[in-house]
């Protein structure tokens, strides 16, 4: 299993473009999520899916969209990239079986916009 | 709305002492409480996790113990080893299926030799 994958693993994006942060997992979860890492403020929660076409709104949404059409992938889109965006961004899932609710990370992303 | 709130952000202990981090929660409907531990430039990786039913599990030289009353959790690190340098990330989940986790800031453990 290669768990959770995240592509790309460095972006460097202008202000005002957009991308689209690929997030895949091979382990048949049903809970994905994407969180950003800056200094000193922990992990935030911007979007997560309990499942294939279901998605709701973490901590810091705003700016950032999701979609879930499959159970293996999650992306993570900009729709308008600004400097506040650049951070760490890391994509999790785990499974819904099961007492535990351990979340397996992916390796992140770092994004830097100019 | 829903809160975690990690103290302190940062402790530097001497090896072989010990390291408690402590963890307060807002939402009395959370009902899973999992530790990470990230080593510098790596992703986060579960170290050790609590229900709300339980009040105390320990792991080797790792143990967590929840107030569900107080709404406070904390990790007790004994015996302190270099390896033991990392950021911790406390961590509350709630919601269906205890899903939708917040992180605690963080705090940066230095263990000196």
């Amino acid at each position: 299993n290669a768990g959770v994958t995240q592509t790309p693993k460095f972006q460097v994006l202008k202000t005002g473009q957009s991308m689209t942060l690929q997030c895949a997992q091979d382990m048949n979860h049903e809970y994905m999520s994407w969180y950003r890492q800056d200094p000193g403020m922990g992990l935030r929660l911007i979007h997560y899916s309990v499942g294939a076409g279901i998605t709701d709104q973490g901590e810091v949404p705003n700016g950032y969209n999701v979609s879930r059409s499959t159970t293996e992938d999650f992306p993570l889109r900009l729709l308008s990239a600004a400097p506040s965006q650049t951070s760490v961004y890391f994509c999790a899932s785990s499974s819904q079986a099961g007492a535990y609710n351990e979340q397996f990370f992916g390796p992140g992303t770092r994004l830097t916009v100019l | 709305g829903e809160n975690v709130e990690q103290h302190p952000s940062t402790l530097s202990v001497q090896e072989g002492d010990s390291a408690v981090i402590k963890c307060t929660y807002s939402d009395s409907a959370s009902n899973y409480f999992p530790w990470y531990k990230q080593e510098l430039g790596k992703r986060p990786q579960l170290i050790i996790d609590i229900r709300s039913n339980v009040g105390e599990k320990k792991d080797q030289r790792i143990a967590v113990t929840l107030n569900k009353t107080a709404k406070h959790f904390s990790l007790h690190i004994t015996e302190t080893q270099p390896e033991d340098s990392a950021v911790y990330f406390c961590a509350a989940s709630m919601g269906t299926g205890g899903f939708k986790t917040i992180f605690g800031a963080g705090t940066r453990l230095f263990v000196k030799a």
